[in-house]
């Protein structure tokens, strides 16, 4: 068990439609990563947010958005759902951002199924 | 920009028969390598760093990887392998952003089986 909690586990929606996505990173980690896992695209980098501010963004399409609240719990929003944005959405944490030696902590992640 | 490759997407091994899982990486300044283990439906897990010193590596269930500058590679051994190392290994690289804010860049990742 990493620490880090995601919800929900399964989640099947229909094209157009938003869904959102829940994490809770290890207790003390301040930083959370969004990671999108599909199979023609691999492990791709989304978004990522240190005591609740944007720090980097990755290949994160305009539809979607993430934040992070004061608890530092992060959702990442999806709208106007399409077929393609079927995946497994990774949240993973660390205990800093700058410049600790950069291993993550990863849930279990969210498996999205757009049909 | 940093990269890292992984030019095998399976590997098969027979069990109790050494494995090596390949990576090499492109990067500007010090790399720092991390290897990843996938089970089905679950997380990634992290197996082991380099980030300076001994070129060998130790880590988690009996994996080592070794980092080899000139080659620039890092790849992920274990002497013996178990048919629960089955499983989707990642290798990543981090990389610093603008601000300093790092993150990690993963390869395509490799799939191990290991045959009874």
């Amino acid at each position: 068990d990493s620490g880090v909690t995601q919800t929900p586990k399964h989640l099947i929606t229909a094209t157009g439609q938003r869904v959102t996505l829940r994490c809770s990173p290890r207790s003390g980690d301040l930083s959370v990563y969004w990671y999108q896992q599909s199979l023609d695209q691999g492990l791709q980098f989304l978004i990522q947010y240190y005591n609740g501010e944007e720090r980097a963004k990755g290949n994160i399409l305009e539809r979607f958005s993430a934040q992070q609240f004061p608890d530092l719990h992060s959702e990442l929003n999806l709208s106007s759902l399409e077929l393609g944005d079927s995946a497994l959405y990774f949240c993973a944490s660390s205990v800093t951002s700058g410049t600790n030696t950069g291993e993550l902590f990863f849930g279990e992640g969210s498996r999205l199924t757009v049909l | 920009a940093q990269s890292v490759a992984q030019p095998e997407d399976q590997v098969n091994v027979a069990e109790g028969n050494p494995l090596t899982v390949k990576c090499t990486y492109s990067v500007s300044g010090n790399p720092y390598l991390f290897w990843y283990v996938q089970y089905p439906n679950r997380g990634l897990q992290f197996l082991l760093k380099y980030i300076t010193g001994d070129n060998l590596v130790k880590g988690s269930y009996g994996f080592e990887a070794e980092f080899n500058k000139s080659q620039t590679s890092f790849h992920l051994k274990k002497p013996s392998a178990l048919v629960s190392d089955s499983a989707l290994y990642f290798c990543a690289v981090r990389d610093i952003g603008t601000g300093g804010y790092n993150k990690l860049i993963f390869g395509a990742g490799t799939r191990l089986a290991v045959h009874p």
